[in-house]
């Protein structure tokens, strides 16, 4: 079946403005996890999710983040009022339940200007 | 807090050499343990999962193995190819909150 898939590929905004990233689970995945990789580093933890609610949001760097998920199917994260430091490739990943093999999307790449 | 390291940083060798690759981790009550392979521009591709009770897993010229005490893994790539040239992370999962802990990774470069 189909991967994890997410949208847009690359997202280039200005500085300030609102941005919102798209990740669309392998069908069935109940667990789903955002991380971050920014330019030479390591990939961060963001927020994972069990069904559509988040029993994990730790790795949220700030109040302007946040991200939902509808059912076990779609999630969307929220950037608000970007910044530079911002910028990152944005992964999300889905496994069939928790402490399970993670299967990772293509990323977004989001650039603040 | 779990931390994982992966040493070197960058690996050049010439085809045809078998390699491995090191990982280690400072809390060694882990759940289980990835390697991915993330090429430039992509996304990460699982290559091998070790669950916390196994010793080590292969697939093709591919074996990880797990030393969970001594917070170890090794990635062995037997008779490279310039196709295998990649970076390869190691993350481990540790905790019921399900989040990997990612190493920064080893950049491969497979000489022809």
């Amino acid at each position: 079946g189909a991967g994890v898939s997410q949208s847009p590929s690359n997202k280039v905004t200005e500085k300030g403005k609102d941005v919102e990233l798209r990740c669309d689970p392998i069908s069935g995945h109940t667990a789903l996890y955002w991380y971050r990789q920014r330019l030479g580093q390591g990939l961060e933890f963001l927020i994972y999710f069990q069904g559509n609610s988040a029993p994990d949001k730790s790795g949220l760097p700030s109040d302007r983040f946040s991200a939902e998920r509808t059912g076990e199917s779609v999630s969307t994260l929220t950037i608000q009022r970007t910044q530079q430091e911002d910028s990152a490739v944005y992964l999300c990943a889905s496994s069939p339940g928790p402490a399970r093999e993670q299967f990772f999307g293509p990323g977004t790449r989001l650039t603040v200007l | 807090k779990q931390e994982v390291t992966q040493i070197p940083a960058a690996l050049s060798v010439p085809e045809g050499e078998n390699l491995v690759l090191n990982c280690s981790f400072t809390d060694s009550a882990i759940y289980n343990l990835q390697w991915f392979r993330q090429d430039p521009g992509k996304g990460l591709t699982s290559l091998l999962l070790i669950q916390s009770s196994q010793r080590e897993q292969t697939s093709g010229r591919l074996n990880a193995s797990l030393d969970k005490s001594s917070g170890r893994s090794t990635l062995y790539i037997a008779a490279s190819q310039p196709g295998d040239s990649a970076t390869y992370l190691c993350a481990v999962l540790t905790g019921a909150n399900s989040k990997l802990t990612f190493g920064k990774g080893i950049t491969l470069s497979v000489r022809p």
